[in-house]
């Protein structure tokens, strides 16, 4: 159990469009995911915990007008990368718990972005 | 905010032997403590986790002790093989107004000599 699905697992995109990354929970139900990002040989950097109905919360640093979330389910948030740039490339991954604080974390397989 | 710091950053040892891995964390009042295995280029996946209660637990070739007191934790694997080869981070729970979030040590890059 507690299987968490991402996609796309990578994807190519031009300098300036914007890219969905969908996370999904597949069976168990997510009040709370988060996302991550991560960098070559790096830790995950925690960009914001998407909340099932309300408002994402975002890191310091990160912007919320550029990383937009949207969980419209208890079994789905959606990243979206608005206007990449170069700089935007990266290794980004979502995970679900079951909304315990001490449960643990389930990862999907991660997205890496690369924008030309 | 919160902090978690993870030593050492690589770590190579000989196949058989044990290797220990490192972490403090900030918060006083995190009370979970999992530990991460991530394999190049695919997603964490949890080895072993400890909670507030408890000072040490074993799995096998894998212990976690936790030392609330000092607020640090340690990644014990005995009798090491090549495939313990990866990326481990260590990770700690945080909770504000009812929220909560993970946050996650630098990684430790373990190297099993054969």
């Amino acid at each position: 159990g507690a299987v968490v699905s991402q996609h796309p697992s990578w994807v190519i995109c031009k300098s300036g469009t914007s890219v969905k990354i969908e996370c999904r929970s597949l069976d168990f139900q997510a009040t709370t995911m988060f996302w991550y990002r991560q960098f070559p040989k790096q830790s995950l950097m925690l960009m914001a915990t998407s909340n099932e109905g309300s408002k994402a919360t975002y890191e310091q640093g990160v912007e919320k007008d550029k990383f937009l979330i949207n969980h419209a389910s208890l079994t789905l948030s959606t990243l979206t990368v608005t206007s990449a740039h170069p700089e935007d490339s990266s290794f980004y991954i979502c995970s679900a718990g079951r909304d315990r604080y001490n449960s643990p974390l389930h990862f999907g397989n991660g997205t890496r972005l690369t924008v030309t | 905010g919160e902090n978690v710091e993870q030593h050492p950053s690589t770590l190579s040892v000989q196949e058989g032997d044990s290797a220990v891995i490192k972490c403090t964390y900030s918060d006083s009042a995190s009370n979970y403590f999992p530990w991460y295995k991530q394999e190049l280029g695919k997603r964490p996946q949890l080895i072993i986790d400890i909670r507030s209660n408890v000072g040490e637990k074993k799995d096998q070739r894998i212990a976690v002790t936790l030392n609330k007191t000092a607020k640090h934790f340690s990644l014990h694997i005995t009798e090491t093989q090549p495939e313990d080869s990866a990326v481990y981070f260590c990770a700690a729970t945080s909770s504000t107004s009812g929220t909560y979030k993970y946050i996650f040590g630098t990684g430790t890059r373990l190297k099993v000599l054969a």
